[in-house]
């Protein structure tokens, strides 16, 4: 059981816009910055959004990041078929004094 | 070009112990935290430990707390894992990884294979 939220699943046909939500508390969401990760299938995680809605150096425009309250969100627009990963938001949690992941979310391009 | 590669990792029996390296390049290393996250089988991201820039703070996740401990050695632009008292549910991928704070990892190792196995 993971202290973020997030679905198991999302699916999208290309060129479409998706969503994936990010559910967490006070402790950690409610109070730190968001990050998110995109891990392609055999390879390491890669660093997508940080603070929210930052995007690393080279990574594409066509992914945005936003937060509100204890909740965040990533969302990946113009879906292409090398979008299909598993993605990862992660927070710092004070209660528990570290960082800590969301369950991840498949991403499957239809 | 930062570069993290890890080594050490294998398959070892229960209760047994593993040490796992991560060397670095392409950054300078006393400027920054560390950290090691592991990745079961099929399963989530999970951080294990980190490390401040001279080594004088290190934080545990409860769950390897007393059996893992987490060093550096900057003269070598080295991270270590010592893992004792190794138990089946530690099996996993450990990737070292370059900490931007906040749980931020911006920089990752392509991660050893660790596996606990009777």
């Amino acid at each position: 059981q993971s202290v973020l939220t997030q679905p198991p699943s999302v699916s999208g046909a290309p060129r479409q816009r998706v969503t994936i939500s990010c559910s967490g508390s006070s402790s950690n969401i409610g109070n730190n910055a968001v990050n998110w990760y995109q891990q392609l299938p055999g390879k390491p995680p890669n660093l997508l959004i940080y603070y929210n809605d930052l995007l690393p150096s080279g990574v594409s425009d066509r992914f945005s990041g936003s937060k509100s309250g204890t909740s965040a969100s990533l969302a990946i627009s113009g879906l292409q078929s090398e979008d299909e990963a598993d993605y990862y938001c992660a927070a710092w949690d004070d209660s528990l004094d570290g960082p800590v992941f969301g369950g991840g979310t498949k991403l499957t391009v239809l | 070009e930062v570069h993290l590669v890890e080594s050490g990792g294998g398959l070892v029996q229960p209760g047994g112990s593993l040490r796992l390296s991560c060397a670095a390049s392409g950054f300078t290393f006393t400027s920054y935290w560390m950290s090691w996250v592991r990745q079961a089988p099929g399963r989530g991201l999970e951080w294990v430990a980190n490390i401040k820039q001279d080594g004088s703070e290190k934080y545990y996740v409860d769950s390897v707390k007393g059996r893992f401990t987490i060093s550096r050695d900057n003269a070598k632009n080295s991270l270590y894992l010592q893992m004792n008292s190794l138990r089946v549910d530690d099996t996993a991928v450990y990737y070292c990884s370059r900490d931007g704070s906040s749980a931020s990892f911006d920089f990752w190792g392509q991660g050893a294979l660790v596996a606990v196995s009777p």
